[in-house]
């Protein structure tokens, strides 16, 4: 069965320092896609990023970056200089190519300190 | 950008009552998605639209759920009966053709039953 998991459930950091969050996905499928959405308080949901699972380049977009290791089977996100504004709940999630369904992390949530 | 949007933002319903839920997703997507997050519980698949029919459900999705698409714009989720526990956030999601495109979500709608 397919499954993600985000073992940090809350974080809380003050604001300028690093922080990692971090995703383990199981899947026995060869081709699949990896997500990370953002939810900020106001509630909607808004798309980071995706991987597929052929594409094991780390990719970087300004203060965000994010690692996917095959081998370890982990997504994990980094923001560097953390503002307030990254305070949200972030979700990772799977979809298999054979399927159409997201399957969603519990989400971790993040507290960024002024 | 073309974004999918939902009415209304907030529903308040007694227990029992149908109500129903309302999305335009973007114009060209051909594939049409709800989710349900109870709050501060994580994002959970309902069902998949294709074709004027459903191509996926979950376990959630009983008889009490029906989606439709009765015009070219609009996509509606209904639920006949409404009990406590279908307080949620809904979100509406659409997608292109291609598989591997990403799901854009719907700001929601959050469903009170009292």
């Amino acid at each position: 069965a397919q499954k993600v998991t985000q073992a940090q459930t809350e974080i809380s950091v003050v604001e300028k320092e690093d922080v990692t969050l971090d995703c383990v996905y199981e899947t026995r499928d060869t081709t699949y896609y990896l997500f990370w959405y953002k939810q900020p308080p106001s509630g909607e949901l808004v798309f980071l990023i995706r991987r597929n699972s052929f594409d094991e380049q780390n990719e970087i977009s300004g203060r965000y970056s994010w690692n996917f290791q095959k081998s370890t089977s982990s997504f994990n996100f980094t923001i560097t200089a953390s503002q307030v504004v990254d305070s949200a709940v972030y979700f990772c999630a799977l979809r298999l190519n054979r399927d159409d369904k997201i399957i969603f992390g519990k989400g971790t949530r993040l507290h960024i300190l002024p | 950008e073309p974004e999918v949007t939902q009415t209304p933002s907030h529903q308040v319903t007694q227990m029992g009552q149908e109500v129903i839920l309302r999305c335009v997703p973007i114009s060209n997507h051909l594939y049409f998605y709800w989710y349900r997050q109870i709050l501060g519980q994580k994002v959970e698949f309902l069902v998949s639209f294709y074709n004027n029919e459903i191509s996926e459900k979950s376990e959630i999705f009983d008889d009490q759920f029906s989606v439709e698409r009765p015009d070219g714009s609009n996509f509606t989720l209904k639920i006949r009966s409404t009990k406590l526990e279908d307080s949620a956030m809904y979100f509406c999601a659409s997608r292109g053709l291609v598989v591997a495109y990403e799901q854009y979500f719907g700001p929601g709608t959050r469903l009170t039953v009292t």
